[in-house]
């Protein structure tokens, strides 16, 4: 059973047009949720953690927020720059050691 | 600092080949992982240490082995590679519990 979706799997963009990225889980008693941001042939770069429903991180034109079932990185007026992959995780039932990845929303931002 | 390190960058295997892959970092993270990524698939948990002298498996370890070398350095090792360990292999490492991980770059291995 999967426990981290993400959705949409591609989102392209206009430059300036602002959207959302959901990230939803399923892991009861959630501690913490990660973001991170990908560039093609790099590792993950870590962004935000989340631990608390209602909580809101921000970042420049980045902003996650938290609920009780799923977390949504917001991006206003986005660059070109902004174009990535968005990964979220969370840590899984078996102990927090371990964390559970979603596969990803690819941006692309359109001059 | 150059946070975590991995090498190689490239690799190309037969079948049956062996090979180390080999990570460090010099953040004086406690734990130390091993991910693979393939498309479609996420990032998948291979093999853990969460402090020096310990390891642990993850989600995928069959057809791999690790050893925590000290508290720098985390090696992934393939006895006798198969296609379907083609993947991108990515190190990580964090301080410790509900701490963000910090990624390498990856190693990009084919098996053919």
């Amino acid at each position: 059973e999967d426990q981290v979706t993400q959705s949409p799997e591609a989102l392209r963009l206009q430059e300036g047009e602002s959207s959302s990225l959901n990230c939803s889980y399923t892991v009861s008693g959630l501690r913490g949720l990660f973001w991170y941001r990908q560039d093609p042939g790099k590792g993950p770069e870590f962004l935000f953690t989340l631990y608390s429903a209602g909580e809101e991180k921000e970042k420049e034109r980045l902003k996650a927020t938290l609920t009780k079932k799923e977390s949504f990185l917001h991006i206003t007026a986005p660059k070109p720059e902004d174009s990535a992959t968005y990964l979220c995780a969370v840590p899984t039932p078996f102990g927090n050691e371990k964390l559970t990845f979603g596969t990803g929303t690819r941006l692309t931002i359109i001059p | 600092n150059a946070g975590v390190t991995q090498t190689p960058k490239f690799q190309v295997l037969k079948t049956g080949q062996s090979m180390t892959l080999q990570c460090a970092q010099d953040m004086n993270h406690n734990s130390m992982y091993w991910y693979r990524q393939d498309p479609g698939m996420g990032l998948r948990l291979i093999y853990y240490s969460a402090s020096e002298g310990t390891t642990d498996k993850g989600e995928v370890p069959n057809g791999y082995n690790v050893s925590r070398l000290n508290k720098r350095e985390f090696s992934l090792r393939l006895e006798s590679a198969a296609p379907s360990q083609t993947s991108v292999y990515f190190c990580a490492s964090r301080p410790g519990l509900n701490s963000p991980l910090h990624f390498g770059n990856g190693t990009r291995l084919t098996v053919t």
